[in-house]
């Protein structure tokens, strides 16, 4: 069975700081893919980066970096001087190679950056 | 290039009623699936298509089904409904998951059982 855990549930910090959101996963498949989605108040999913098993490469896009250990099984996503529009809920997600169509979800962290 | 297109974007229905939702995905894309979002429970599957056919199925009761047309679009039908089926439902489409592409989400039917 798949399961993602993402502990922080609300976070709220002021515009320029730099927050990580936590994402902890369990798969028994050995091929494996992490994403990470964005849902800001319109309700529609973005998605935001996708990582294989095999690549344990941090990934920097702009403001956003990932890192993924899979010594702890966890890829975590930081967002560097925050901005107003980073506000929104953050899913971490997880598809197996055995259940591929069958994306499994964290529950999410609410993020709100303040002015 | 239009995104993938859910309809309605609200439904108020009561108890007992039954619905249908539609999703048209991404130009190209077969594969379309189904998640259901509520505060308590976040984003659950339902279920997953491919080609017209159910290739995957999340832990939910007979009364939810779904199915897709052979132009990829998809429709989920809720019977006899709940209150707590009051949720968004999610619609997402991708190349193929097949090969754990990235989804391309709607933004969704708000649904409320009264």
């Amino acid at each position: 069975a798949q399961k993602v855990t993402q502990a922080q549930t609300e976070i709220s910090v002021v515009e320029k700081e730099d927050v990580t959101l936590d994402c902890v996963y369990e798969t028994r498949d050995t091929t494996y893919y992490l994403f990470w989605y964005k849902q800001p108040p319109s309700g529609e999913l973005v998605f935001l980066i996708r990582r294989n098993s095999f690549d344990e490469q941090n990934e920097i896009s702009g403001r956003y970096s990932w890192n993924f250990q899979k010594s702890t099984s966890s890829f975590n996503f930081t967002i560097t001087a925050s901005q107003v529009v980073d506000s929104a809920v953050y899913f971490c997600a997880l598809s197996g190679r055995t259940n591929a169509g069958k994306s499994t979800f964290g529950d999410g962290t609410t993020l709100t950056v303040k002015p | 290039k239009a995104g993938v297109t859910q309809t309605p974007r609200y439904l108020i229905k009561t108890r007992g009623q039954q619905v249908t939702l539609s999703c048209s995905p991404i130009s190209g894309h077969r594969s379309v699936s189904w998640y259901q979002q509520t505060p308590g429970q976040g984003l659950q599957f339902l279920f997953e298509y491919f080609s017209e056919t159910q290739r995957n199925k999340g832990n939910f009761p007979g009364r939810f089904s779904g199915r897709q047309f052979s132009n990829s679009r998809s429709e989920m039908n809720v019977s006899t409904l709940e209150l707590g089926d009051s949720a968004l439902y999610l619609c997402a489409s991708s190349l193929d998951l097949a090969t754990n592409e990235k989804l391309f989400f709607g933004s969704g039917t708000q649904l409320s059982v009264l």
